[in-house]
C-alpha cells in the first residue's frame, strides 16, 4: 500500500548549519514525490517535486532533495538554514491518490 | 484570480448536527480533494474526486460525506457519526487527468471546525 513516512517529528538546527528532512515512502511504481512547507499562519506551498530524470531536484528557497530507490527515500536538505525555514514540512507521494506524512516541525536556534 | 476558495474560515458543530464544509475552485481542474490536518498527525486524505460525479474514500472516510455535481465544488459534510471532528480541514485540487508532470495541488486556506 502506499505510504509515506517522516521519522523525525520535531527537528532543532541552529541559524546557518545544514539541514536534512527524512521521508521514506512505501510504493510499487515509479513514485512521484514532492515536499510542501506550512508556515505559521499561512497556506501550503510547494517546495520541490520529482517524477522522473535527475535524481536530484531543486526546489525553491534553496532547497533540494535527493531521490534514492535503493532506500526508498525523498530527503529534503538545505545547506544553510535562515530563521524563516521555521515551519512544517510535509513530504507526500502521489499514486492514484496524494498522501502526506506526518509531517516534521523545524525550529531555528538564533 | 485563479484559485481555490474554503468557507467559511471556523465554523462550530454542536453535538449531532451535520455541518457542510464549502470548497470551490476556478482553476479548471478536475482532481480535488479533502484533508484533516490534527497536531503530529500530518495531512489525512478523508475523500478524493479525479472527476466529476465520481469520488473515492481516503484514508480516514467515516463519519464523512462528499459530493462533486459541478467541477468546481467539492462539499465536505461533516456528519454526527465524527465523533471527534474538531480538526483543520483542508482542501485542495490539482489538474489530474494522470498528468503527474504538470501535477501540483493548489490548497486552500482551510476551514478550522470546533464542537460546542
Amino acid at each position: 500500500a502506499q505510504s509515506v513516512t517522516q521519522p523525525d517529528i520535531h527537528i532543532t538546527v541552529s541559524e546557518g548549519a545544514s539541514l536534512e528532512l527524512r521521508c521514506n515512502y512505501s510504493y510499487g511504481a515509479t513514485p512521484y514525490l514532492f515536499w510542501y512547507v506550512q508556515s505559521p499562519g499561512q497556506g501550503l506551498q510547494l517546495l520541490l517535486k520529482y517524477f522522473s530524470g535527475d535524481t536530484l531536484v531543486q526546489g525553491i528557497k534553496g532547497f533540494e532533495a535527493e531521490f534514492k530507490r535503493s532506500q526508498s527515500s525523498f530527503n529534503l536538505r538545505k545547506p544553510s538554514v535562515h530563521w524563516s525555514d521555521a515551519a512544517e514540512y510535509f513530504c507526500g507521494s502521489r499514486d492514484d491518490k496524494i498522501i502526506f506524512g506526518k509531517g516534521t516541525r523545524l525550529h531555528i536556534l538564533p | 484570480d485563479g484559485g481555490i476558495t474554503q468557507s467559511p474560515k471556523y465554523l462550530f458543530r454542536k453535538e449531532g448536527q451535520n455541518v457542510t464544509l464549502s470548497c470551490e475552485q476556478n482553476l479548471n481542474h478536475d482532481a480535488m480533494y479533502w484533508y484533516r490536518q490534527d497536531p503530529g498527525q500530518g495531512l489525512r486524505l478523508i475523500y478524493y474526486s479525479q472527476i466529476v460525479n465520481d469520488f473515492q474514500k481516503g484514508d480516514i472516510a467515516e463519519g464523512y460525506s462528499v459530493s462533486r455535481e459541478k467541477k468546481e465544488s467539492f462539499p465536505l459534510t461533516v456528519t454526527s457519526a465524527q465523533k471527534n471532528p474538531t480538526a483543520f480541514y483542508l482542501c485542495a485540487s490539482s489538474i489530474g487527468q494522470g498528468l503527474a508532470t504538470n501535477e501540483k495541488l493548489f490548497f486552500g486556506s482551510g476551514t478550522q471546525l470546533s464542537v460546542l
